[in-house]
Order: C-alpha cells, then structure tokens, then sequence
C-alpha cells in the first residue's frame, strides 16, 4: 500500500513566487518523521527538511518551510521567493518509529521560469 | 566532514553477470541504506543495514544482496544481472538510532546493462 502520496508530477512557478508541493501519508503509527528531498538532474539526493510527528510548530529552513497538518496527514513543503537552482525533482519520504525504513513518494518535478 | 562515497559512479556490464557496489558512510554513521531509483518505479527501498546486520529488506529479488563492515562501509552485490536492473542505485547513511535523523545520500552509482 503506498504510504506516501505525491500527486503533482510537475508544477512550474515563476521565479521569486512561492510554491507549494504536495505530500500526503498514510500510517496508524504514532510516532514518526517526515522528510523532503531535492534531487537535481546530476541525480544526488540533497536533505531540505524534516519535521517530526510530535512537533507542535511546522519546520522551516531557510526559505523552506513544512505545511505540517497532522489531521488531514499531509506535509507540503513551501519554497518562498523561488530561484532558478530550485528546478528539480522533490521527494516527501516518511520513516516510522517502528522501523528504519524510508518510504518515498514518486516525487514532483518544479520548474522555475525566469 | 566527508559526505556519502559511492563508487564507482558509472558502470556498464552485460546480461548474465555480477556487480558489486561500494558505499562509504559519513563518519559515525552507523546505518546504511540502499535504494534502486528507475523512471517507472521510481526509489525503491533494497535494504538497511546498521553495525553489520540487515535490520530491514525490500521486496527484491535474492540475486540482490548486501553487506556491511566494521567500519560501516557497505558493499551491494546483484548477480545474474538482467536488463531490467539498469539503474541508479543510492546509498544513504544516517546515524540509525532514532527516526528524526534524515538519511544522507550518496551520489549514486548510474548501472547500464547491455
């Protein structure tokens, strides 16, 4: 069963506008941590963020941010003032208390346009 | 510090034989996880490994196998290749012990089977 959903499989945003890339999960764990990754086409996975499953506050990192609704069980990732270097693949990927394994969305690919 | 090291980056074999993949983990790392990313199926979870034993295992075939070291270096091991297993295969480490600590990838080793 896919535990992370990713349903845009591209967007595109103008330069210095905002964007938000959807991610939804699913699990009846309690405790667990949610993750966003950059891919560039030269294919390395780059870490932007986590926010973990008991944070009351949605994480942010520098001009990322984690839209965190636990309820609804979605973690969007907010890009503000887009630049043309944000052009990639994303990924959301959970990993579970109860393991170590990471489970990845399909990922969405964001193009920047100057 | 010294990120993620996989080698070798490139790697070109024919149906029928074997390849091994080398992973070095960031210092003090202690876990290592393997993935195979393909356009159709995108990151698929191989296996972890964390102070020299499996923890976790996808639903891979056995021709795919791995290892890891007292050093925390990891080695994946695919036998009897088939045209199907042309990939990017990532590496990731992360310190193991507890699930907000993101995993840190490798830059990945890019296999082609003739």
């Amino acid at each position: 069963a896919q535990k992370i959903t990713q349903t845009q499989p591209g967007m595109f945003v103008q330069e210095k506008e905002a964007v938000t890339l959807d991610c939804t999960y699913d699990t009846s764990d309690q405790s667990y941590g949610l993750f966003w990754y950059k891919q560039p086409s030269s294919g390395e996975m780059i870490f932007l963020i986590y926010q973990g499953s008991y944070d009351e506050q949605n994480a942010t990192e520098g001009r990322y941010s984690l839209n965190f609704q636990k309820a609804r069980k979605s973690a969007n990732l907010v890009i503000s003032a887009s630049q043309l270097g944000d052009s990639a693949m994303y990924f959301c990927a959970m990993i579970l208390r109860a393991g170590n394994q990471f489970y990845f969305g399909t990922g969405t690919s964001l193009t920047v346009i100057p | 510090k010294a990120g993620v090291t996989q080698t070798p980056r490139y790697l070109i074999k024919t149906r029928g034989q074997q390849v091994t993949l080398s992973c070095s983990p960031i210092s003090g790392h202690r876990s290592v996880s393997w993935y195979q990313q393909t356009p159709g199926q995108g990151l698929q979870f191989l296996f972890e490994y964390f102070s020299e034993t499996q923890r976790n295992k996808g639903n891979f075939p056995g021709r795919f196998s791995g290892r890891q070291f007292s050093n925390s270096r990891s080695e994946m091991n695919v036998s009897t290749l088939e045209l199907g297993d042309s990939a990017l295969y990532l590496c990731a480490s992360s310190l193991g012990g507890h699930p907000n600590q993101p995993q840190h990838f490798g830059d990945g080793t890019r296999l082609s089977i003739l």
